[in-house]
């Protein structure tokens, strides 16, 4: 079984533009959930999305906004880009329900300059 | 509040046991985790507790919890080499299992 995939790997923007990245769950799954993990803040939860509706959601702005489509797989956004939003973007997947067992990604690395 | 809290750093000699630990703050936590992440990678789920439970063991793994002081820790008998990661320990619970709440991590060096 294909493990969870995440595009594109790295990802080099300039401040104040937006960008989306793009994650495939583990055939199967319904859920995934995106984290942010950088140096200083370690990983932090975002969303999580099953059957296309956001279930959970962490502390972070507006300009973060994610979605589901009704293939399982997920997108998120962030507009208006600063540089503290650089960081390793992780998705994991699960069964969804009360599945508590996740399956991470090898995450998208953005740096915004 | 949410805190999980685990020490950064642990250096252990190839073939010894080592230990980490971790501590949370919400007695409401249901599930505790523990992750590996190795250099360049996404994580991996190692085992995960339930808090109804004292100590599982998988393996070369074994997962002690001690829920009233809200204490995890992980035991990795006969440390190899290829043990050296970050060990994420993580919680989540009731409602929001896929919220987790993720310690800093402890970085492992095995030393040869």
């Amino acid at each position: 079984k294909a493990g969870v995939t995440q595009t594109p790997r790295y990802l080099i923007k300039t401040r104040g533009q937006q960008v989306t990245l793009s994650c495939s769950p583990i055939s199967g799954h319904r859920s995934v959930s995106w984290y942010q993990q950088t140096p200083g803040q370690g990983l932090q939860f975002l969303f999580e999305y099953f059957s296309e509706t956001q279930r959970n959601k962490g502390n972070f702005p507006g300009r973060f906004s994610g979605r589901q489509f009704s293939n399982s797989r997920s997108e998120m956004n962030v507009s208006t880009l600063e540089l503290g939003d650089s960081a390793l973007y992780l998705c994991a997947s699960s069964l969804g329900q009360q599945s508590y067992e996740q399956y991470f990604g090898p995450g998208t690395r953005l740096t915004v300059t | 509040g949410e805190d999980v809290e685990q020490s950064l750093f642990l250096s252990v000699r190839e073939g010894d046991s080592s230990v980490i630990n971790c501590t949370y703050t919400d007695s409401s936590s249901t599930y505790l985790y523990w992750y590996k992440q190795e250099p360049g990678a996404g994580l991996q789920l190692l085992t995960y507790i339930f808090s109804n439970m004292d100590m599982k063991q998988d393996q070369r793994l074994t997962v002690l919890l001690n829920k009233k002081d809200k204490h995890l820790s992980l035991r990795i008998a006969d440390t190899q080499t290829g043990d050296s990661a970050i060990y994420f320990c993580a919680e989540s619970k009731p409602g929001g299992y896929q919220k987790v709440t993720f310690g800093i991590g402890t970085k492992l060096q095995v030393i040869p």
